[in-house]
């Protein structure tokens, strides 16, 4: 069964840092790109990062570009989301998962973690 | 960037309805759109891929329908497991976005 468990979620003070870890199970890692996205306090879903499958390539919403910075470690089965100068918008549930690259047509799976809540304030 | 565009926000509906739910793209994606349901306080599960494929395991009452700018997700005969809230996503350029979702609640 695919699986993804995170950690790393917690309280933080703005200007502060957190990394996020997603550990995966069940299916071959390498061969998936990964998003992470959130949702903040009674907000919609908001699509943050991706890393392609051998993580040479990664993306990122414009909200965080030049703060988050989206890896993966194939041999350790894990992807990261190192975030830097939090701010209290960044305040969200977080959550890591599957999400096709763009063009991908054929069936894929469809797995998330549980997700990790995130808290910026002083 | 590309900017998707859901309707309704919140709709209202009772078991055995058909509803739809429409997202619109601010230029052409292809098909490059998968739906999501989330309930509250669960991640996202993804119903729908590449606009009109079913998702491994997902009930046959959902479909989705469209390419280029337009998409529909349609629920066909809603159930009391239906309720929850629907967004679509794009994956056709960086950076992906969502809908802005729509909640679906009993009537």
């Amino acid at each position: 069964e695919e699986q993804l468990l995170e950690s790393g979620g917690g309280l933080a003070q703005p200007g502060g840092s957190l990394r996020l870890s997603c550990a995966a199970s069940g299916f071959t890692f390498l061969s998936y790109g990964m998003s992470w996205v959130r949702q903040g306090p009674g907000k919609g879903l908001e699509w943050v990062a991706h890393i392609i499958g051998s993580g040479s390539h990664a993306y990122y919403a414009d909200s965080v570009k030049g703060r988050f910075t989206i890896s993966r470690d194939n041999s350790r089965n894990t992807l990261y989301l190192q975030m830097n100068d939090l701010r209290a918008e960044d305040t969200a549930i977080y959550f890591c998962g599957h999400v096709p690259i763009p063009g991908w047509s054929i069936p894929t799976i469809d797995v998330w973690g549980q997700g990790t809540r995130v808290t910026v304030s002083s | 960037d590309i900017q998707m565009t859901q309707s309704p926000s919140s709709l209202s509906a009772s078991v055995g309805d058909r509803v739809s739910i429409t997202c619109r793209a601010s230029q052409g994606i292809g098909n490059d759109l998968g739906w999501y349901q989330q309930k509250p306080g669960k991640a996202p599960k993804r119903l729908i891929y590449a606009a009109s494929g079913l998702q491994s395991g997902v009930p046959s009452r959902f479909s989705g329908s469209g390419s280029g700018t337009e998409f529909t997700l349609t629920i066909s005969s809603l159930e009391p497991e239906d309720f929850a809230t629907y967004y679509c996503l794009h994956h056709n350029s960086y950076p992906y976005s969502f809908g802005q979702g729509t909640k679906l609640e009993i009537k």
